[in-house]
């Protein structure tokens, strides 16, 4: 099983700040099988990012993926009101999907 | 629009049972697998199912292998989830979700329904 860790726990940030978040595999994630979500509180989560670096349909282009192997981030340029909430990686390249912890983006 | 609506949720007691069901509208249904994936209170996400679009391939994460079955139904575009033998650890809230493809595993989750609590106590 593939176990991912994201950091930091908690990111603190302001409104217009660039957000950094990262996910790192204990193993190779093959052919870059990696996505990111968004979950707001009371909200089912949202898809915002596959194959590492795609963006879903309807996603902002503030929200940026990148990295391969073992090594994945998720960047928000700028950060608005609305993107305060927990971002969870995934992988997908084997047959059982394992998520990372989550990294909560609050308010500074 | 793609649309999810579970359902069946509810209070049960540690080893008793419950079935799930999640409503699909909006796309067509057996041309993509559909999986379910549940979150404990106040805690991450976890993948627990993944049944392919015909039906007859499923997968299953280990936490709950022979105590929960999936399953669905093309004819009525519906996806169930039979719980058997609960326990006080799976208690959460469980998500159905529609996969990209349709495949004997799951790849990623997109869109989600909104969710429905199971409540083992």
């Amino acid at each position: 099983e593939i176990v991912l860790t994201q950091f930091p726990g908690t990111l603190s940030l302001s409104p217009g700040e660039r957000a950094t978040l990262s996910c790192r595999a204990s193993q190779t994630v093959s052919n870059n099988y990696l996505v990111w979500y968004q979950q707001k509180p009371g909200r089912a989560p949202r898809l915002l990012i596959y194959g590492a670096s795609s963006r879903a349909t309807g996603i902002p282009d503030r929200f940026s993926g990148s990295g391969s192997g073992t090594d994945f981030t998720l960047t928000i340029s700028r950060l608005e009101p609305e993107d305060f909430a927990v971002y969870y990686c995934q992988q997908y390249s084997t047959s059982r999907g394992t998520f990372g912890q989550g990294t909560k983006v609050e308010i500074k | 629009e793609v649309q999810l609506l579970e359902s069946g949720g509810g209070l049960v007691q540690p080893g008793g049972s419950l079935r799930l069901s999640c409503a699909a509208s909006g796309f067509t249904f057996n041309n993509y697998a559909m999986s379910w994936v549940r979150q404990a209170p106040g805690k991450g996400l976890e993948w627990v199912s993944t049944v392919s679009g015909s039906g007859y391939s499923t997968i299953y994460a280990g936490s709950v292998k022979g105590r929960f079955t999936i399953s669905r139904d093309n004819s009525k575009n519906i996806l169930y989830m039979q719980l058997n033998s609960l326990r006080v650890e799976d208690t959460a809230i469980y998500y159905c979700a529609k996969d990209p493809h349709n495949g004997d595993y799951p790849w990623w989750f997109d869109p989600w329904g909104q969710g429905t609590l199971v409540t083992v106590s």
